[in-house]
């Protein structure tokens, strides 16, 4: 059975910085690109990252562009989001998603097989 | 980007009764669309991949079709455990986006 288990979230200052990480287990992990989803009432669902199975590229929602970075570890089983400069619209449940459809170097158009129960992020002051 | 507009907002429906379902996309997306269902408390489960296949565990009665724009979920008996909120996500292009979503309530 697939298991994503996301930690990190907590209370954040604007500015700030937070890691989250996403514990994989019942596949194996090496074969999937991984991805990052974010959720809020207001704003709904955003696809924030993804990683292709063999770590090539790195994909990011503009609202994140050079602000987060997306990395695994398959050592590990251990997919992680760092967020730096924080601001408030970054609030959200975060989804750790094990992709599906076509991840690789050149291109990505995942969907989202396998999600965990999510992390919640909230930037405030 | 490509937008993805839902409709209706809101169904209301009863158990046993047909559930149709909208998803309009701003540009073709060829059939590169899933639907995701999500309950209250819970993370989105996919339904329908490739805008027709059916994922792994998931009932005969949830049903899409359609290409280009223009997408349908149909639920063709309504279960007491279907009424939740139902999302669209196309992965023609980079950034996948989601619509902004379809609940489906009890009448």
């Amino acid at each position: 059975e697939v298991q994503l288990l996301e930690s990190g979230g907590g209370l954040v200052q604007p500015g700030g910085s937070l890691r989250l990480s996403c514990a994989a287990s019942g596949f194996t992990f090496s074969d999937y690109a991984m991805n990052w989803v974010r959720q809020t009432p207001r704003r709904g669902l955003e696809w924030v990252s993804a990683v292709p199975a063999d770590g090539s590229n790195t994909y990011y929602a503009d609202s994140v562009k050079g602000r987060f970075t997306i990395s695994r570890d398959d050592s590990t089983n251990t997919l992680s989001l760092q967020m730096n400069s924080l601001r408030a619209e970054d609030t959200a449940l975060y989804y750790c998603v094990k992709g599906g459809g076509y991840c690789h170097s050149t291109n990505c158009l995942p969907r989202g097989d396998h999600w965990g129960q999510g992390t919640l992020v909230t930037v405030s002051s | 980007e490509i937008v993805l507009t839902q409709s209706p907002a809101t169904l209301s429906l009863s158990p046993g009764e047909r559930a149709t379902l909208s998803c309009r996309a701003s540009q073709s997306v060829s059939t590169y669309l899933a639907w995701y269902q999500q309950k209250p408390g819970h993370a989105p489960r996919i339904l329908i991949y490739d805008a027709s296949n059916r994922a792994a565990g998931i009932p005969a009665r949830f049903s899409g079709s359609g290409s280009g724009t223009d997408f349908t979920l149909t639920i063709s008996s309504l279960e007491p455990e279907d009424f939740a909120v139902y999302y669209c996500q196309q992965r023609s292009s980079w950034p996948p986006a989601f619509g902004q979503g379809t609940k489906v309530e009890i009448k």
